[in-house]
């Protein structure tokens, strides 16, 4: 079963408008949560994390937001650049104290138009 | 050097054949994770280390499959008897101890195709 959910394969968007990446997990004992960003032929690259105490992280252009009741966790990229055309994956890992392996989504292709 | 390097970057076997994967981690990174990536999945955890201790190894999908890091730094992933379901991209990363901060870098990835 999995337990990192992202149900859109692929989402595609204006340059300069918002890109919102969704994400759903199923296991109620995550406690930190990371998205990563793939170009083709190259590993995933970190991007933005955030802690299950917080609700809402922002660096620069991307902002990460964590609806624990939901299980849904979201990054948006305001604004989006053809730059930013690659694979998301969002990961979760916890408990604090257990194992650090991250548990991935299947990704979701971005696609910025110029 | 200053990201994770892996090596080789691909490779190519016969089923029944033996194949060692490196993983060099970034210098000072305590923690060393293995991955594995099929096409159009996400990294699939297989196992990881501190220092030289596995601390985890639930994600290795079978007895065929072990990891090794004696000196705490490198780290080598074995594959016996290779089969063509193991065909896949290995991943490999490591991350410092602050666990406020679990980010994992990751190298390149090894492909490895058994015929």
């Amino acid at each position: 079963d999995q337990q990192v959910k992202q149900n859109s394969p692929s989402l595609s968007v204006q340059e300069g408008r918002i890109s919102i990446l969704n994400c759903d997990y199923t296991n109620s004992m995550f406690d930190y949560f990371l998205w990563y960003k793939k170009y083709p032929a190259e590993g995933p690259t970190f991007l933005i994390s955030i802690s299950s105490i917080k609700d809402k992280n922002e660096d620069g252009r991307f902002t990460v937001f964590l609806n624990k009741s939901a299980k849904h966790l979201s990054l948006h990229i305001v604004p989006s650049q053809p730059g930013d055309s690659a694979v998301y994956f969002c990961a979760a890992s916890g408990p604090q104290g257990g194992s650090e392996k991250l548990v991935f989504g299947k990704g979701t292709k971005l696609t910025v138009n110029p | 050097g200053a990201g994770v390097s892996q090596s080789p970057r691909y490779k190519v076997t016969k089923r029944g054949q033996d194949v060692a994967l490196r993983c060099d981690p970034i210098s000072g990174h305590v923690s060393l994770y293995w991955y594995r990536q099929a096409l159009g999945q996400g990294p699939e955890f297989l196992t990881y280390f501190n220092y030289e201790a596995q601390q985890d190894k639930s994600g290795l999908p079978n007895d065929r499959f072990s990891a090794e890091r004696p000196e705490g730094s490198i780290s080598t992933l074995t594959i016996q008897r290779t089969e063509q379901r193991d065909s896949a991209m290995y991943r490999c990363a490591s991350s410092d101890l602050d666990r406020e901060h679990n980010e994992q870098f990751f190298g390149p990835g090894t492909r490895l195709t058994v015929l």
